[in-house]
């Protein structure tokens, strides 16, 4: 079982839709990570939050929008998505930002 | 830019077997460097690390290589089984700078029983 838990497990939406993905962790880690992973494919790094601040934003399109509430939460909002954002995305954190980093079981999002 | 990559893309062993999971990197200044195992429907999974003032690391059934002078890191599973069959990823992580992993492009571990 992973320690960082992430909801929904699966998600269909429409491309007008407005929707949020959900991560937690309870292990005191001050890092967290958004991946989005294509199959067959590595993770690609979206953002990462350092103590609740945003530290890396790979240029990533201004539909997906992260939010980092407290030191245990991230959330990523998504809204007016294309097909192409089709893909498993995933959560992650560390202890500090450079650290190895503990993955969740991902959210398997797919646009209509 | 400059990327991680692996040799071979599918690798398929024996049960018993000894497997070894290759991968070059080009980013000379990457001074740590981690393996993960993901499963179907699961998200990736830490196995073991190293860092550049190492060239060897052990953990149980598992080793990992580090040759800073060819840029090579290698995977070694001892006594492979079929709970091992899985996608492999090497990641490395510049010590300053961006502190964060960038992700080779998987082999796949298949174990025949």
């Amino acid at each position: 079982d992973t320690e960082v838990t992430q909801t929904p497990k699966h998600l269909v939406m429409g491309m007008t839709n407005k929707k949020s993905l959900k991560c937690e962790q309870h292990m005191g880690h001050r890092a967290m990570y958004w991946y989005k992973q294509k199959a067959k494919k590595p993770p690609e790094l979206m953002f990462v939050y350092s103590y609740e601040k945003l530290s890396i934003n790979e240029s990533v399109p201004s539909r997906f929008s992260p939010e980092c509430p407290n030191s245990s939460l991230l959330n990523l909002h998504l809204h007016a998505l294309q097909p192409e954002d089709s893909a498993l995305y995933l959560c992650a954190s560390s202890l500090v930002s450079g650290q190895p980093q503990h993955f969740g079981d991902g959210t398997r999002l797919s646009i209509l | 830019g400059e990327s991680v990559g692996l040799h071979l893309p599918t690798l398929s062993v024996q049960e018993g077997d000894n497997s070894i999971i290759n991968c070059a990197y080009s980013n000379s200044a990457s001074d740590y460097f981690i393996w993960y195992k993901q499963e179907s429907g699961k998200g990736p999974q830490f196995i073991i690390d190293i860092r550049s003032n190492m060239d060897k690391r052990q953990g149980q059934r598992v080793t990992v290589l580090l040759n800073k002078t060819v840029k090579h890191l290698s995977l070694q599973i001892a006594a492979t089984q079929p709970g091992d069959s899985a996608v492999y990823f090497c990641a490395e992580l510049m010590d300053t700078g961006r502190r964060a992993l960038t992700f080779g492009s998987g082999t796949r571990l298949q174990v025949q029983p």
